[in-house]
């Protein structure tokens, strides 16, 4: 099972919004709303931010969003903050044999 | 607050076996699924294994099917990776993560994965 297609870098200046795609194929984020996005801090554990698609845990920012259009879903950070600077991966429920797929992760970079 | 704090981990020889630990805290821990992921130095996660809220259920990764077994103890709140024949690229960061309420360790009630554990570094080795 092959990792999901992120781009490995995006960049932005405070306050901009950026967008971030998760490419997968009809197996998994094209078969199923079962598609979750996580930031994680250098040297910390990941943090859930967005799960099914386009919903968000209690106590996360409405700045994060998500969506998802065919095979393609997508993270999008509106209102960019320093604090926003991570690295964020995506993740699919697959029907392959490996339940789970994640993303190969993209650096956010707040200019 | 719900809370996932790991234990185990170290130097291991190739070849070699090791388990992980991971207690609970603060939710009903035999309610969920759970999860164990890793990450390789500068990589990106890959998923390994889930286990169903009652331990009935577990499935893994390709990569660690037939190597890697997951357990849980609800009774302890605890859930465990014991790892077998292990290789210098299974050298990692491993985590926990709590998942889906009443997860049946395959087909999801919710893509969800937090909160995860600290992390514990494993490293294969001669």
């Amino acid at each position: 099972q092959s990792a999901l297609t992120q781009p490995a870098s995006v960049s932005g200046s405070p306050g901009q919004s950026i967008n971030i795609s998760c490419t997968g194929s009809s197996d998994d984020v094209g078969a199923y709303n079962f598609v979750s996005w996580f930031q994680q801090h250098p040297g910390k554990a990941p943090k859930l931010i967005i799960f099914d698609v386009t919903k968000r845990p209690s106590g996360v920012s409405n700045r994060f969003s998500g969506s998802k259009s065919g095979i393609t879903a997508s993270l999008t950070i509106s209102g960019l903050q320093a604090e926003d600077e991570a690295d964020y991966h995506c993740n699919s429920f697959t029907s392959s044999t490996s339940l789970y797929v994640f993303g190969s992760g993209t650096k956010v970079t707040v200019l | 607050q719900a809370q996932l704090v790991q234990s185990g981990g170290g130097v291991v020889q190739p070849g070699g076996s090791l388990s992980l630990s991971c207690g609970a805290s603060g939710f009903g821990f035999s309610s969920y699924a759970m999860h164990w992921i890793r990450q390789a130095p500068g990589k990106g996660l890959e998923w390994l294994a889930v286990i169903s809220f009652d331990g009935t259920n577990a499935n893994y990764a390709d990569s660690v099917r037939g190597r890697f077994s997951i357990s849980r103890d609800n009774s302890e709140n605890t859930l465990y990776l014991h790892m077998n024949s292990l290789r210098r690229e299974d050298s990692a960061v491993y985590y926990c993560a709590r998942g889906d309420y009443y997860g049946s360790g395959y087909y999801p009630n919710s893509n969800w994965f937090d909160p995860w554990g600290q992390g514990t570094l494993v490293t294969v080795s001669s």
